[in-house]
């Protein structure tokens, strides 16, 4: 079993639509939770890191973690055909720059 | 600000050859970070590098080793290549700050590694 899981979709939603994406980790140490989004034949790019439990807003993406029951989320409010991507949860032991990442979810938005 | 790059972009190796990734970080950078992405394991942590020094490892076997120059540049050396080992390699910089693990990484386009 995989320290961190992440649905891999696809997840297909239309345009305006609100999505929530989501990750289970077993791994208590972790405390850092970062979401990356990664376009086709591109490198990653943060969106938004949180540290320990709690939520954290950033224009239209909300991330919240819970690390009672081992859950993140990433909520995208007002999606737009550009946020179709692969999400990316990853998280951080404390032990630097080493990131366990899940398997990313591929979200496409529809016009 | 010029972001990470790495070279070449592309590769095709034929089993039991090596290969070197370069990996040029964003400047101001010290800390540089390679991961392995594929359909089946996703991106896995490979090693970092700080100063010209490996400061971190991950769960991969010996074939895979690294450097780093005293300008941060990195590179990484896959030896007797298999087919497994086809897949996207991403390297990331960092500032790599000690005393605090939040250290934003930027990561490059990556290389497409295919092994025949």
């Amino acid at each position: 079993q995989k320290e961190v899981e992440q649905d891999p979709g696809p997840l297909s939603v239309p345009e305006g639509a609100i999505v929530s994406l989501n990750c289970t980790y077993s791994n208590s140490a972790f405390q850092y939770f970062m979401w990356y989004r990664q376009y086709s034949r591109k490198g990653p790019e943060l969106l938004m890191y949180t540290y320990s439990s709690g939520n954290k807003e950033d224009g239209r993406f909300t991330a919240q973690v819970d690390k009672s029951s081992k859950y993140i989320s990433l909520f995208i409010r007002d999606s737009q055909p550009s946020d179709s991507a692969t999400y990316l949860c990853a998280m951080n032991n404390n032990a630097g720059n080493m990131l366990t990442f899940g398997g990313g979810t591929r979200l496409m938005v529809k016009p | 600000k010029a972001g990470v790059t790495q070279t070449p972009r592309y590769l095709i190796k034929t089993r039991g050859q090596q290969v070197t990734l370069s990996c040029s970080p964003i400047s101001g950078h010290r800390s540089v970070s390679w991961y392995q992405q594929t359909p089946g394991q996703g991106l896995q942590f490979l090693f970092e590098y700080f100063s010209e020094t490996q400061r971190n490892k991950g769960n991969f076997p010996g074939r895979f080793s690294g450097r780093q120059f005293s300008n941060s540049r990195s590179e990484m050396n896959v030896s007797t290549l298999e087919l497994g080992d086809s897949a996207l390699y991403l390297c990331a910089s960092s500032l790599g700050r000690r005393g605090s693990s939040y250290n934003e990484q930027f990561f490059g386009p990556g290389t497409r590694l295919t092994v025949l």
